[in-house]
């Protein structure tokens, strides 16, 4: 949806290097959420950002909701293979549950 | 636990036929949500249900498709009659109150 713009569409990174993938709206997000999905498989939740500034780990994984509410940055420590994969920031926009999601950022780690 | 459950997981047809695609939400979720992906257009919002009642149906493109939720743990997308155009992979989810979506495996489907 190009409500929820995110950047870059696609990433070629190093093992062992840092990377951050951002989501923009112009609306503000009453909730985000980051997933992952592999070819040919379904989206498997990562994490999901509520209060504006809140800002969320998992293992080497680290979301964070700006204090406007209108994007959100995922960043990846130490990249390793089993880190690649189409990540992909969904969210609500309307205040009813209306969830939309964006275009998805292709990542590829080299070992 | 279960999680949401589709059928069929792949889906040949040929254009013209229709195409009925399920959907099992996880039990007790009171939101359902209809989504297809495409590489051109990425994970579109088809259609959502609140406790079985069609909230937003604005993604649907166009008379072909309809989905229906007759009760709390079934739904239905329908195209009929199906193009090639319509091919892609359906996924339904399904979350409680608003709060974490759960997706479904997809239904990949290719119209000839």
């Amino acid at each position: 949806s190009q409500e929820l713009e995110q950047s870059p569409q696609s990433l070629i990174v190093q093992e062992g290097k840092n990377l951050t993938i951002n989501c923009t709206s112009s609306k503000t997000l009453y909730g985000l959420y980051w997933y992952k999905q592999k070819y040919g498989e379904g989206l498997i939740f990562l994490m999901m950002l509520q209060k504006g500034g809140e800002e969320k780990s998992h293992e080497k994984i680290t979301a964070k909701l700006d204090e406007k509410k209108q994007q959100s940055s995922l960043h990846i420590t130490a990249s390793q293979p089993s880190h690649a994969g189409i990540y992909l920031c969904g969210a609500d926009v309307t205040g009813t549950y209306k969830y939309i999601f964006g275009t998805g950022t292709r990542l590829k780690v080299l070992a | 636990d279960a999680g949401v459950i589709q059928s069929p997981r792949h889906e040949v047809t040929e254009m013209g036929q229709e195409v009925t695609l399920r959907c099992k939400p996880i039990s007790g979720h009171n939101s359902l949500f209809w989504y297809r992906q495409t590489m051109m257009r990425g994970l579109e919002l088809l259609i959502y249900f609140n406790n079985n009642v069609p909230i937003d149906d604005s993604g649907m493109p166009e008379d072909r498709f309809s989905a229906k939720m007759p009760n709390a743990s079934f739904s239905t997308l329908k195209i009929q009659p199906s193009e090639p155009r319509d091919s892609a992979v359906y996924f339904c989810a399904s979350s409680l109150n608003g709060n974490t979506i759960y997706f479904g495996e997809g239904s990949w489907l290719t119209v000839v």
